[in-house]
This record gives structure tokens, sequence and C-alpha cells, in this order.
């Protein structure tokens, strides 16, 4: 089966501070993708990263950085030195090889206070 | 202009009203995807289709049906809707294809049912 967990529904974190959202995924495919997605409040969904099981290296994008981890089926995203536009709701997702379907976490709101 | 829209934006309808939600995208995608999100819920998979003459049923198809007319529209009805439908809906595209799994998503559409 199938299935993406973030265990942390809120956050908030005082803005300048950094901050890792945790994502853990459970697949049967030995080939599949990992995404993370943005959803500030107003609604629309933004595509951050996409990564798939081949590939272990971590990604920084500015103050953005995502640590993969096989051996731990996580996909955790670290916001380094957060700022009030991070304020939002990120999903982790997975798919499989062939795409066909997403599997999302329930995502994780999380509140940078000024 | 958008790549992926949604009309309308925003729905208010009563119980048992025939309602459609339509998607457009100029990206080229051949596959295209509805999703409700509920809060606590992340999002689901209503219904997807890799090409005009490809339907299939994702995670909660029941209560909703769709229809391709082409490879850029793709809509979402509901026969007769209910208050459990109220939710935000999403329509996302991807490309077909190895290596091209990443969803795009359009601006989503607020349904309220009373």
């Amino acid at each position: 089966a199938q299935k993406v967990t973030q265990a942390q529904t809120e956050i908030s974190v005082v803005e300048k501070e950094d901050v890792t959202l945790d994502c853990v995924y459970e697949t049967r495919d030995t080939t599949y993708y990992l995404f993370w997605y943005k959803q500030p409040p107003s609604g629309e969904l933004v595509f951050l990263i996409r990564r798939n099981s081949f590939d272990e290296q971590n990604e920084i994008s500015g103050r953005y950085s995502w640590n993969f981890q096989k051996s731990t089926s996580s996909f955790n995203f670290t916001i380094t030195a957060s700022q009030v536009v991070d304020s939002a709701v990120y999903f982790c997702a997975l798919s499989s090889f062939t795409g066909n379907q997403f599997y999302f976490g329930t995502g994780t709101s999380l509140t940078v206070i000024p | 202009d958008a790549d992926v829209t949604q009309t309308p934006r925003n729905r208010i309808t009563k119980t048992g009203k025939r309602i459609m939600l339509e998607c457009s995208q100029t990206k080229g995608h051949d596959r295209m995807y509805w999703y409700r999100q509920d809060p606590g819920l992340g999002l689901r998979l209503i219904y997807y289709s890799f090409d005009v003459k490809d339907i299939n049923k994702g995670e909660i198809s029941d209560g909703y049906s769709v229809s391709r007319q082409a490879q850029a529209k793709f809509s979402l009805s509901l026969e007769s809707a209910i208050p459990n439908q109220t939710a935000l809906y999403f329509c996302a595209t991807s490309d077909s294809g190895q290596g091209q799994e990443t969803q795009y998503f359009g601006p989503g559409t607020r349904l309220l049912v009373l």
C-alpha cells in the first residue's frame, strides 16, 4: 500500500528560525517519486520539488533544502531563516513510477510569526 | 495566463442540484486529474484520465462523473450534490512518459453545498 504520513499538523516558528517539516512514506515500489507542494493562504498548490527513488542526494534551493533517506523512508523539508511569506500548508506526496496516482499526506500548516 | 484554469472559482449550490466544474489547460499535457481537498484529509483523487478516450476512477469516485471533452478539457460533474461534497476541488495535469510525473495544479474551485 502507498501511504504518506506528515505527523506534524501545525508548526509555528518565529521569523528567521529554521524549521523542518517531516514526511514519511510507505511503498512497495522500487521506483517511485516524492514531491513537496506549497499551498499558501490564497489556496493554489505550488510545486516545489520532485525526487526519484534512485537519487538520494540532498538538494538545496535558496533557503529550502530537502533530505531524502531511503533507509528511513523519509523525505524531510527544511526552511532556513524562515520568513512570513513561508506561512502556508505544505504537502508531501508520493507517486509510482508510472505516475498514474499521487498519494498526498495530510499536510503541515506552517505559521511564521513576525 | 495561467497554464491550468478552473471555472468557476467559487460556487454555492443546493442539495440535489447538478453542477459541473470545468478545467482547461494550455500545457499540452496528456494526463488530467480531479482531486478534492478536505480539512485534515489532504488531497484525494476522484478521477483521472490519461488521454481523451481514457477515464479511470480514483479513491473517491462515488457521486461524481467526469468527461474528457478534448485533450485540454476535463470536467467534473456532481449529478445530485450533497452537503458532504462541500470541499475545495483541484484539477491537475501531467505529461506522459518517464520522468514527467510531476502534477501541476489549477487554482481550485471552492464548492459549498447547502
